[in-house]
């Protein structure tokens, strides 16, 4: 079955500095592959997603992720952070037919004036 | 134009006690699905619904689990017999179609259960 590992459960950068939250899968078929983000007591919502194409995908509020296959991973990034990106990060991966799809245990970012 | 609502927002009870959560999908939504999140984890699928298909119960825990869902319309998860380890956030997500996880599934603000 497919899984998801997200390295560190909670970073901290400074406004402005680039965001890196990472993400690696395991999928025995090509993976679909999402990044949700859960603001303060909101919902989550999805910031961006992998299909099929081209590798490199863009978001909602200037986030970007890479899918890797050769590393397994979906990393997510944002060149420059700020106050508002401060969430909790999931990502997650599922298989085209798979109702079931997987979470990360999640990452929570902390953004520094 | 509301998105999934769930409620209760909080709930506690007693451990032993029956315990039913209750999700609104977005209008028109044909998939929706039920979610466990304990704290300092991920997402753990439980149970999806597809239009009037058998549901997949396969991420269901153990037999005191169970959902319901009538159409495509509310949805409730009832636990019975609650164990201190069922406390956790309880989310749901709808979306459009379910086979193809291509599409967005949208998610309600969950339920948080303590069971004392």
């Amino acid at each position: 079955a497919q899984s998801v590992t997200q390295l560190g459960s909670h970073v901290s950068v400074s406004e402005g500095a680039l965001v890196l939250l990472r993400c690696n899968y395991s999928s025995s078929v090509p993976p679909y592959l999402f990044w949700y983000v859960q603001y303060p007591n909101q919902g989550l919502q999805l910031l961006l997603k992998y299909t099929t194409g081209a590798t490199l995908v863009k978001g909602i509020n200037g986030f970007e992720a890479e899918f890797k296959k050769s590393e397994t991973s979906f990393h997510l990034t944002k060149p420059s952070a700020h106050m508002s990106d401060a969430a909790e990060y999931f990502c997650a991966v599922s298989e085209e037919g798979n109702n079931d799809m997987r979470f990360g245990a999640g990452t929570r970012l902390t953004v520094k004036p | 134009g509301a998105g999934v609502s769930q409620s209760p927002s909080n709930k506690v009870t007693e451990k032993g006690k029956d315990v039913e959560l209750r999700c609104d999908p977005i209008s028109g939504h044909t998939a929706l699905y039920w979610y466990r999140q304990r704290l300092g984890q991920g997402l753990e699928f439980l149970i999806y619904f597809q239009g009037n298909s058998a549901p997949d119960k396969s991420g269901l825990p153990s037999d005191r689990f169970s959902a319901e869902r009538t159409g495509e319309s509310v949805s409730t998860l009832t636990i019975q017999r609650t164990q201190q380890e069922d406390s956790a956030v309880y989310l749901c997500a709808s979306s459009l179609v379910a086979r193809q996880v291509l599409y967005e599934q949208y998610f309600g603000p969950g339920t948080r259960l303590t069971v004392t």
